[in-house]
């Protein structure tokens, strides 16, 4: 039972291009979730998703597509990265909302020079 | 919207001593859960402790206890008998228990040093 993986660890990316980070769990969990994490400040949500086949924006959405195709996986998609999305992603999921912890992977660091 | 503050950025204990970190946060809410992760330098969040709002009886897991204070909105992680393991960034957490409202909103975190 490997819990949530992330996939990659490390990217480095010019301005403008694009990329995808993978994030699976292995737990069957409905809810799944991507968070970013700054310096100076806690995790904030992205975008989540309720189950498959469905997603919703969070936090801080712009800049950022997502994809729940298999209810064990959750993409996160950068079409024209930035510098400013340079940060720490986190994966989360969890059983169901509201009542149940969320339990996260080991994160993503993200360059984007 | 809710917010969660951590006042204090850095902590520092003995080992082997008590030490307590402070969290407090504003809602309207009345049902909620509340949490404190642990961020080792690995950056893996892992989670250390929950409570639910309508619990009276403050959570504890072995060396982790809380301090919930419901009416002062104040959720204080204690742990007890501090080991080197414990050093790490600690977030205090607030998730609605309201339908639709899915997301956890995190406080800016406590670096939390064990000194030999």
């Amino acid at each position: 039972n490997a819990g949530v993986t992330q996939t990659p660890k490390f990217r480095v990316l010019k301005t403008g291009q694009s990329m995808t980070l993978l994030c699976a769990q292995d737990m069957n969990h409905e809810y799944m979730y991507w968070y970013r994490q700054d310096p100076g400040m806690g995790l904030r949500l992205i975008h989540y998703s309720v189950g498959e086949g469905t997603t919703a924006k969070g936090e801080v959405p712009d800049g950022y597509n997502v994809s729940r195709l298999k209810k064990q996986n959750f993409l996160l998609g950068l079409e024209s990265a930035a510098p400013s999305q340079t940060s720490v992603y986190f994966c989360a999921s969890s059983k169901l909302a509201s009542t149940e912890t969320q339990y996260f992977g080991p994160g993503t660091r993200l360059l984007v020079l | 919207a809710q917010t969660v503050t951590q006042s204090q950025p850095e902590m520092s204990v003995q080992e082997a001593e008590t030490v307590t970190l402070s969290c407090t946060y504003d809602t309207s809410e009345s049902d909620y859960y509340l949490f404190w992760y642990k961020q080792p330098p690995s950056r893996q969040m892992i989670l250390v402790i929950r409570q639910e709002a309508y619990k009276q009886q403050n959570a504890t897991e072995n060396r982790f206890s809380v301090n919930f204070q419901k009416a002062a909105k104040s959720f204080s992680l204690k742990i007890s008998d501090s080991q080197l393991g414990d050093a790490a960034m600690y977030f205090c957490a607030y998730r609605s228990g309201n339908f639709g409202n899915e997301k956890l909103t995190f406080g800016t975190g406590t670096r939390l040093t064990i000194i030999p």
